[in-house]
């Protein structure tokens, strides 16, 4: 089966630009979860939905940031506009919504610079 | 505050030697879970184990071994006869409470190092 799938991979743009980040989760999985690595600060969750639905949000550092679930395959994290302190590693993951509580499965992550 | 610490930034240690990753938790909740991942170069993050707060038996996978003790609220990570294929970064996350499954509290991770 296949694991979550994120593109881009790898994202290169410059300061002010709108950056579109996209998930499809395992078939399957209600729940997702997007996270953010950096050195300074580590794994940090940005939000996560259950069955299309946003949760909790409070990891989303400001209003640049948005996320959406449109449906049961696809999701996306926005930023708009993009700064240098944006760039950081953004993970996807996903799991069932059951309990007990399922593991959660990431995706290979996207790197993002922001120049 | 921070509820799950894993004083170790990084060990590095050489072939063949035993490696043990200490994972510290914090929780007030009787029903929590504790997962380790494994993070090699490529970036990755890949599930090792899940355990829940009711299941204290320590658990063996081939060359790996977890040690779970609630009286210390610790759940540590033993890689047996390391092998250069294990050096990775390594972390612990805690999921507390039902409403809050979703939420992972990772720690800040432990590098190990493998030379041959």
């Amino acid at each position: 089966d296949a694991g979550v799938i994120q593109s881009p991979r790898h994202e290169v743009t410059e300061m002010g630009q709108e950056v579109t980040l996209r998930c499809k989760p395992i078939s399957g999985h209600n729940s997702l979860f997007w996270y953010r690595q950096t050195m300074m600060r580590g794994l940090e969750l940005l939000i996560y939905f259950n069955n299309n639905v946003p949760i909790d949000d409070s990891g989303m550092p400001e209003d640049r940031f948005s996320a959406k679930m449109p449906n049961a395959s696809f999701s996306t994290l926005k930023i708009q506009p993009s700064e240098p302190r944006d760039s950081a590693v953004y993970f996807c993951a996903s799991k069932t919504a059951g309990a007990p509580v399922d593991t959660q499965y990431f995706g290979p992550g996207t790197r993002l610079t922001v120049l | 505050a921070q509820k799950v610490t894993q004083a170790q930034t990084e060990i590095s240690v050489v072939e063949k030697e035993d490696v043990t990753l200490d994972c510290v938790y914090e929780t007030r909740d009787t029903t929590y879970y504790l997962f380790w991942y494994k993070q090699p170069p490529s970036g990755e993050l890949v599930f090792l184990i899940r355990r829940n707060s009711f299941d204290e038996q320590n658990e063996i996978s081939g060359r790996y071994s977890w040690n779970f003790q609630k009286s210390t609220s610790s759940f540590n990570f033993t890689i047996t006869a390391s092998q250069v294929v294990d050096s990775a970064v390594y972390f612990c996350a805690l999921s507390e409470a039902p409403d809050s499954w979703g939420k992972f509290q990772f720690g800040a991770g432990t590098q190990v190092v493998v030379t041959p």
